[in-house]
């Protein structure tokens, strides 16, 4: 499985939106709503933010949203603040005798 | 509260063996699906292998297909990865993650993760 394809770094001021691409194929996540999203601080491990292409675990902000449009799924980020500086990293379900399949992670900078 | 502890890392020679452990708190480790992800020094985060609440369905890496082994515990609420025929690039942290009750859920929970770093 190859490894999905993120834009390597993003950057948005306070307030602002930034949205975060993640593209597949259509044996990954064209094929399946089981696109997820982590979000990973430096040193620290990664958390759930967005699962099934578009839910929001409990505790995350609605300022996360997700969505999905063939073989391509987006993390919005809306009204940015400083703490959503960090790596985020898309995955998808690739089939029921495969690994999911992570993409590169995308650095969110908050200008 | 969900807690996910991880074990066992360190620094091991090339060819050597290595078991990591994950020791599950706050939940009924037999229903959920388990996982371990990798990420080595400054790189991106790669599923290693998941395996299903009673041990009976396992899933590999091609990477790491026929050296390493996934294994639970239930009893001990403990998630192993035996990891032999070590190689340079296996150097990463290691976490543990929690699944859901189906091989394609996401993974909710996250250890804090266990550096093995291989090299002689």
């Amino acid at each position: 499985q190859s490894a999905l394809t993120q834009p390597p770094s993003a950057s948005g001021s306070p307030g602002q939106s930034v949205t975060i691409s993640c593209t597949g194929t259509s044996s990954d996540v064209g094929n399946y709503n089981l696109v997820s999203w982590y979000q990973q601080h430096p040193g620290k491990a990664p958390k759930l933010i967005i699962y099934e292409v578009t839910k929001r675990p409990s505790g995350v902000p609605d300022r996360f949203s997700g969505s999905k449009s063939g073989n391509t799924a987006s993390l919005t980020v809306s009204g940015l603040q400083a703490e959503d500086e960090a790596d985020y990293y898309c995955s998808s379900h690739a089939g029921r005798d495969n690994l999911g399949v992570f993409g590169g992670g995308t650095k969110l900078t908050v200008l | 509260e969900v807690q996910l502890v991880e074990s066992g890392g360190g620094l091991i020679q090339p060819g050597g063996s290595l078991r990591l452990s994950c020791v599950a708190s706050g939940f009924t480790l037999s229903d959920f699906w388990m996982h371990w992800v990798r990420q080595a020094p400054g790189k991106g985060l790669v599923w290693v292998s998941r395996v299903d609440g009673d041990g009976s369905t396992t899933t590999y890496a091609d990477s790491v297909k026929g050296r390493f082994t996934i294994s639970r515990d239930n009893a001990k609420n403990t998630l192993y990865l035996q990891m032999s025929s070590l190689r340079a690039d296996d150097t990463a942290v290691y976490y543990c993650a929690r699944g859901g009750h189906y091989n394609w859920d996401a993974a909710g929970y996250w250890g804090q993760g266990t550096l093995v770093t291989v090299s002689s």
